[in-house]
C-alpha cells in the first residue's frame, strides 16, 4: 500500500499569513493531485502535477511536484478566510493512473 | 456541465439495518468510484467500475458491503448489516481519460451515522 503522509495536520493561522503544506511518500507516483473539500462538499479538485520539479500556480496557491515525483508542496501567500477547508493530496501510482491513494489531509482555519 | 449526484445527503440509522446509497456520474464518464471518508481524514477507495465492470474492489468489506453499475451509468452502493464503525461519509466521483490523465470529480457525499 503506498501511504501518502502530508503535513501539518492541523494549521490555524491569521488573514494575511503565508504557509506550506507538505504531502511525502517513499513512493513513485505518475502525477500528483492537490483537491480543496469544504465541511459537508466533495473534494474539488485544484491541480495536477506530472513533471519531476514542476511548479504550477494558481492565484495565490503555488504546487510543486518533487524531482523524484515522490512528494509534493502547496503553498499560499496571504492567506484568506476563503481558503479554510481539508487540504488532500492524491497520488496516482505508476501503470494504475485510473487510481489515487489519497493523503492523510491537513485541515487549514484562517481567522480575521 | 452537471457534478456528480448523489443521494440521500443524510442518513441515520441503527446498527444491524440496512441501506442504500446512489450515485449518479457526469455525462460519459466511464470510470466510477465509491470513497469512504471517516470524519477529519482521506477518502479510502472502495470499489472503482469502468463502464459496468469492476476494475478494484480489494478494499471494500464485501461480508457487508455491496456495489453494482448494471448500465454502466448510474451506481448503488449497499451495506448490509450496518455497524457502528461504517459510520462515515460516503462520497462518489467519477472520472474521464484526458491527455493520460485521470481527474476525479466528486459528488457531494453521503454523511451516514450508524447508532
Amino acid at each position: 500500500t503506498q501511504l501518502l503522509e502530508q503535513s501539518p495536520q492541523f494549521l490555524s493561522i491569521q488573514e494575511g499569513e503565508n504557509l506550506t503544506v507538505y504531502c511525502n511518500s517513499s513512493s513513485v507516483f505518475s502525477s500528483l493531485q492537490w483537491y480543496r473539500q469544504e465541511p459537508g462538499e466533495g473534494p474539488v479538485l485544484l491541480v495536477t502535477v506530472v513533471t519531476g520539479g514542476e511548479v504550477k500556480k494558481l492565484k495565490r496557491l503555488t504546487f510543486q511536484f518533487g524531482d523524484a515525483r515522490k512528494d509534493s508542496s502547496l503553498h499560499i501567500t496571504a492567506a484568506q478566510p476563503g481558503d479554510t477547508g481539508l487540504y488532500l493530496c492524491a497520488g496516482a501510482p505508476i501503470g494504475t493512473a485510473s487510481k489515487l491513494t489519497f493523503g492523510t489531509g491537513t485541515r487549514l482555519q484562517v481567522t480575521l | 456541465e452537471a457534478g456528480v449526484a448523489q443521494s440521500p445527503r443524510y442518513k441515520i440509522i441503527e446498527k444491524r439495518q440496512s441501506v442504500a446509497f446512489w450515485c449518479n456520474p457526469i455525462s460519459g464518464h466511464a470510470t466510477l468510484y465509491w470513497y469512504q471518508q471517516i470524519l477529519g481524514q482521506g477518502p479510502k477507495l472502495l470499489i472503482q467500475f469502468q463502464n459496468n465492470g469492476v476494475v478494484d474492489d480489494s478494499q471494500l468489506p464485501k461480508d457487508r458491503f455491496s456495489a453494482e453499475r448494471l448500465k454502466g451509468v448510474d451506481s448503488t452502493l449497499k451495506i448490509q448489516p450496518a455497524k457502528l464503525e461504517d459510520s462515515a461519509v460516503y462520497l462518489c466521483a467519477s472520472s474521464l481519460l484526458r491527455q493520460d490523465l485521470y481527474e476525479q470529480y466528486f459528488g457531494p457525499g453521503t454523511r451516514l451515522t450508524v447508532t
